[in-house]
């Protein structure tokens, strides 16, 4: 469900190991789904895409899943490192582009 | 790497002023957009922009909003009367294609009604 106010769900992990942040999406009706970095104070900023009719794409140190069945979306990254710290969020769009509310990953040394 | 603008970073205004919050997208690009984020919040659709007219719009894109390409390159939001309420980061982001292709955000324009 939705996810409104000011605490968002945190995962911390240590540098170096990997991450893995869910999304739950809506609409069954959405066809293409984007992972966004956004750090504080800053835009989105693009990460990996993947589209309805894959359920695996893999980018630089990061692999976005896609299960259609259950409606769910997972980014996972690969090493983590420090620079990775940032609020992660789903994009999935059927008519228009709907964000979720945003994971934010902590890194730990 | 081809980025998108946006003009001024942080904009102070009083209740009921208009504003205008600015935008170049990327060169190459069709597809234009207008987001808002509430301090906390997740971003949320205004409007889609294609060919000089508004191809989607939000229940939040009320008729106090409007958005223009005055020129071949520069997108602008404008709010006419700001409320409290509208006081959000406001990004614009643009495509090559319609939907499912990558989205490109600018870094935002933080606006802050008193």
């Amino acid at each position: 469900g939705e996810s409104v106010g000011l605490h968002l769900p945190t995962l911390s992990v240590q540098e170096g190991d990997n991450s893995i942040i869910n999304c739950a999406y809506s609409n069954s009706a959405s066809d293409y789904f984007i992972w966004y970095k956004q750090e504080s104070g800053k835009g989105p900023q693009f990460i990996i895409d993947i589209r309805s009719n894959m359920d695996k794409r893999q980018g630089q140190r990061v692999t976005v899943l896609l299960n259609k069945t259950v409606k769910h979306l997972s980014l996972q990254i690969a090493a983590t490192q420090p620079g990775d710290s940032a609020v992660y969020f789903c994009a999935e769009y059927g008519q228009n582009f709907v964000f979720g509310p945003g994971t934010r990953l902590s890194v730990l040394p | 790497e081809p980025e998108v603008t946006q003009t001024p970073s942080h904009q102070v205004t009083q209740m009921g002023q208009e504003v205008i919050l600015r935008c170049v997208p990327i060169s190459n690009h069709l597809y234009f957009y207008w987001y808002r984020q509430i301090l906390g919040q997740k971003v949320e659709f205004l409007v889609s922009f294609y060919n000089n007219e508004i191809s989607e719009k939000s229940e939040i894109f009320d008729d106090q909003f409007s958005v223009e390409r005055p020129d071949g390159s520069n997108f602008t939001l404008k709010i006419r009367s700001t409320k409290l309420e509208d006081s959000a980061m406001y990004f614009c982001a643009s495509t090559s294609g319609n939907g499912g292709t990558s989205q490109y955000f600018g870094p935002g324009t933080r606006l802050t009604v008193l």
